[in-house]
């Protein structure tokens, strides 16, 4: 059951350039969403989020972008660091739903 | 910065044994949650805890498992009968208002059962 798909495993990108993790889900109830960075041996930690009212949010060097009739939703990070280099899951959630459907992650790694 | 505290950071029990995972939630937290990461595997949503009771729950979250907060600051997920397909980390997380955004999530605890 893949509602929430980042069919990119894993993306490298050289510091300073911009990093773009895609994600795409299916349920089209879903209403928000979110991105999580992990880094290992730690928990998911919250990024920025977008409602389904809006197509875009930006928070810094993070925007997130969402494409509702696509499906689809990504996170813009310009300028990448290397500080940078993690995990990052897309979430989704149902409207009045507490509880969050997660991607299977994107490893990014920022080179210096 | 307020932290969600969870032990052990590692548990290796043997199959058919119960086991607790402990939660430290940050203090004025009111909005509780376990999820879980199977290795390789996405993170899973388990159960949601809110004014004592639980307000909602997954598929996995089945009979075998149970969560309480047995006092005013620890909130525990218990599985009564460990099966070899329980081995994960499982994440603890907390939020104050409830809204999505809002979520504070521990460093989890890797229970591997053999």
């Amino acid at each position: 059951d893949q509602q929430v798909k980042q069919n990119s495993p894993s993306l490298s990108v050289q510091e300073g350039r911009i990093s773009i993790l895609n994600c795409d889900y299916t349920n089209s109830m879903f209403d928000y969403f979110l991105w999580y960075k992990k880094y290992p041996a730690e928990g998911p930690t919250f990024l920025i989020s977008i409602s389904s009212i809006k197509d875009k949010n930006e928070d810094g060097r993070f925007t997130v972008f969402l494409n509702k009739s696509a499906k689809h939703l990504s996170l813009h990070i310009v300028p990448s660091q290397p500080g940078d280099s993690a995990v990052y899951f897309c979430a989704a959630s149902l409207w009045g739903g507490q509880n969050f459907v997660f991607g299977p992650g994107t490893r990014l790694s920022v080179l210096p | 910065e307020p932290e969600v505290t969870q032990t052990p950071s590692h548990q290796v029990t043997q199959m058919g044994q119960e086991v607790i995972l402990r939660c430290v939630p940050i203090s004025n937290h009111l909005y509780f949650y376990w999820y879980r990461q199977i290795l390789g595997q996405k993170v899973e949503f388990l159960v949601s805890f809110y004014n004592n009771e639980i307000s909602e729950k997954s598929e996995i979250f089945d009979d075998q498992f149970s969560v309480e907060r047995p006092d005013g600051s620890n909130f525990t997920l218990k599985i009564r009968s460990t099966k070899l397909e329980d081995s994960a980390m499982y994440f603890c997380a907390s939020s104050g208002t409830g809204q999505k955004n809002s979520y504070t999530f521990g460093s989890g605890t890797r229970l591997t059962v053999v």
